[in-house]
């Protein structure tokens, strides 16, 4: 049981080169999020997904846009790179208990743009 | 914006000595979550909290939660080495925003030997 996986852990990019963050979960969950960290902040919710085949803005979505492959993957695409995207990039999901949600997190992946 | 906001930004004490955190947030809330990050990883799951709970203990954490004062601390008693990390706290707004969670900026706590 590997929990939330992504690829992949480190990234340099120049501007305006696209790539894709790939996010895999195997606990069944039916809810995913990507959110970004930056230097000394807490988290911020980019886009999310509260079930298979939806997906939402969060809180920063410019500049990204995600997919939901299936149950068990969720992506997250920068189509044209900028350096205000360097950061650290995490993947999460959720059981729903009652009302209540805990997440289960990714290990990140770190991702510079010059 | 941010929901929560912790105090301290950074916290260091010595091992054995308890470690209190604090997080203010802004709006009515279904419940408080806070969690751990070790440098460079993602984040972990400590304990979760109900809006209509005061108090909730697990092994050596304690978190209390007053809503009328927006706030929700946690205790770390008898700290460790190991507890050294960034907690922070999240605000989850129950079923009207679906499973999204709110987190704050965190609190650095470093646990010297």
């Amino acid at each position: 049981n590997a929990g939330v996986t992504q690829t992949p852990k480190f990234q340099v990019l120049k501007t305006g080169q696209s790539m894709t963050l790939q996010c895999a979960q195997d606990m069944n969950h039916n809810s995913m999020y990507w959110y970004r960290q930056d230097p000394g902040m807490g988290l911020r919710l980019i886009y999310y997904s509260a079930s298979e085949g939806t997906t939402d803005k969060g809180e920063v979505p410019n500049g990204y846009n995600v997919s939901r492959l299936n149950k068990r993957e969720f992506s997250l695409r920068l189509e044209s790179a900028a350096p205000s995207q360097t950061s650290v990039y995490f993947c999460a999901s959720s059981a729903r208990t009652g009302s209540q949600e805990t997440q289960y997190f990714g290990p990140g992946t770190r991702l510079l743009v010059l | 914006s941010q929901q929560g906001e912790e105090d301290p930004q950074a916290l260091s004490i010595q091992e054995g000595e308890n470690a209190t955190m604090n997080c203010s947030y802004k709006t009515s809330i279904n419940n408080l979550q806070w969690y751990r990050q070790n440098s460079g990883r993602g984040l972990v799951h400590l304990i979760l909290i109900r809006s209509n709970e005061r108090e909730k203990h697990s092994g050596r954490l304690r978190v209390t939660l007053d809503t009328s004062k927006k706030s929700s601390s946690l205790l770390i008693t008898a700290s460790r080495a190991a507890d050294t990390a960034s907690y922070f706290c999240a605000t989850g707004l129950g079923e009207t925003s679906g499973s999204r969670l709110t987190f704050g900026e965190g609190t650095q706590l470093t646990v010297n030997p």
